[in-house]
């Protein structure tokens, strides 16, 4: 059985704050590993995929780093913004036709 | 021009029916998958067809019959829906070697079984 663990399961910030989740998975037969944003009532949206370990990854505020060796994964969120509310779920596969196992995910709330 | 879309969006039907869900990608992806999200949110999945052919198939009820026509389309059959059945169901496709684009993910279709 392949765990994918998320943590915190929420977070609560204020607009500007920084913020960063964890995501833990299996670090044997790695593959890839995907972060999603997940808006309500809309469907989840591919941040990054990640391959290589000590890949890191930046879009705009958004970036995430990848450690295979230990089987861990941070997103961070630089200057949060009302925007960013959604919940943030991460990915594992340990191959190419392999299915993709999620986390929980990470609700975060951004306020003003 | 929605790149995965299914349909309906919504569908209430009662226990004992028979119903199909249905999901079109345009994206020129060649593998699709069926991922359900259950009542604590977490997305699980079903099935996935690459080029038409099945290449996964989780312990689903068998009442649960995915069809792909094409490689652009898979739908998902479900005979004598049971109140379980109810949830979000969601359909997504990417290339079999899943590149940095992910999973494109459909809208979801939130089936009710009263």
């Amino acid at each position: 059985i392949l765990n994918v663990e998320q943590s915190p399961q929420s977070l609560h910030v204020q607009e500007g704050d920084s913020t960063n989740f964890t995501c833990s998975f299996p670090s044997s037969n790695f593959y890839a590993l995907h972060w999603y944003r997940w808006e309500t009532a809309k469907s989840p949206e591919a941040l990054f995929v990640m391959t290589l370990n000590g890949d890191e990854k930046k879009k705009g505020r958004i970036s995430a780093t990848l450690n295979t060796k230990e089987g861990y994964s941070y997103l961070y969120i630089k200057g949060s913004q009302p925007e960013d509310s959604a919940t943030y779920l991460c990915a594992f596969n340990t191959g190419t036709a392999s299915k993709l196992t999620f986390g929980t995910g990470t609700r975060l709330q951004v306020t003003l | 021009d929605t790149a995965v879309s299914q349909t309906p969006k919504y569908l209430v039907t009662q226990m004992g029916n028979d119903k199909s869900i249905k999901c079109e990608q345009n994206l020129g992806h060649d593998t699709m998958y069926w991922y359900k999200q259950d009542s604590k949110k977490f997305l699980k999945i079903m099935f996935s067809y690459n080029n038409k052919e099945l290449i996964i198939n989780e312990t689903v009820p068998n009442r649960f019959s995915p069809k792909s026509p094409d490689k652009a389309h898979l739908n998902l059959h479900i005979n004598s829906l049971e109140l379980g059945d109810s949830a979000v169901y969601f359909c997504a496709s990417s290339q079999l070697d899943i590149g940095p684009g992910g999973y494109t993910f459909g809208s979801g279709t939130r089936l009710t079984v009263v």
